[in-house]
């Protein structure tokens, strides 16, 4: 199972767009990429998966480059309700899957 | 409409005793999972069942037992609680029986308190 590495935190201002990077150097060939949002009291939701190149949909994009050991989440002009924490998981779509999340990367946003 | 629900929300308890939490989907899912959330926001995954059988059983003391009575339903039963049991117990499904298989979809948590 691919490992993640993702900033502890980050800080950003209402409107600003944020970009989270995830590094998993040992994505396997059947691996996607998948973030989740998480609020405080409430369990992580689905935000965007993707397996190359850039995804897009109506909440967030999602930008893997061609060696794909990496990839970046990019939420355009964020407000107060994107305060959360930001999971990004490694593993095959489909398939039994043991999948475990890392620690994510918690975003503030300021006012 | 809940789609995946979990009871109780909070749960405080003594070291000993014996409690579970309950969980339900209404999404028609095939696949269920419970995962454990530490202080540190870690979220490990501790079981999984597909159609009502156990198909993932990560290094987990077997004072804590699953039972799905059906595939809307995955329980989760801990005997003998100790303190290191405290966290946040989440229940998850997903569709896995076709291609491509769905996302988890999480339920609410259960924070678990051991004094």
């Amino acid at each position: 199972l691919a490992k993640t590495t993702q900033p502890i935190s980050m800080d950003s201002y209402e409107g600003q767009e944020v970009n989270i990077t995830c590094s998993h150097n040992n994505i396997a060939t059947n691996d996607y990429i998948t973030w989740y949002q998480q609020f405080p009291s409430q369990g992580p939701r689905f935000i965007i998966q993707g397996y190359k190149t850039k995804v897009t949909n109506e909440v967030a994009s999602l930008f893997i480059p061609a060696d794909r050991k990496s990839s970046t989440l990019s939420l355009p002009r964020v407000s107060l309700s994107d305060t959360a924490v930001y999971y990004c998981l490694v593993g095959p779509r489909a398939g039994r899957r043991a999948l475990t999340f890392g620690s994510g990367t918690r975003l503030q946003v300021q006012p | 409409d809940t789609a995946v629900s979990q009871t109780p929300k909070y749960l405080v308890t003594q070291m000993g005793n014996d409690k579970s939490i309950k969980c339900e989907q209404n999404l028609g899912h095939d696949t269920m999972y419970w995962y454990k959330q530490d202080s540190k926001k870690f979220l490990k995954i501790m079981f999984s069942y597909n159609n009502k059988e156990l198909i993932i059983n990560e290094t987990v003391p077997n004072r804590f037992s699953p039972k799905s009575p059906d595939k809307a339903h995955l329980n989760l039963h801990i005997n003998s609680l100790e303190l290191g049991d405290s966290a946040v117990y989440f229940c998850a499904s997903s569709q896995e029986g076709v291609w491509p298989s769905g996302p988890l979809h999480f339920g609410n948590g259960t924070r678990l308190t051991v004094t």
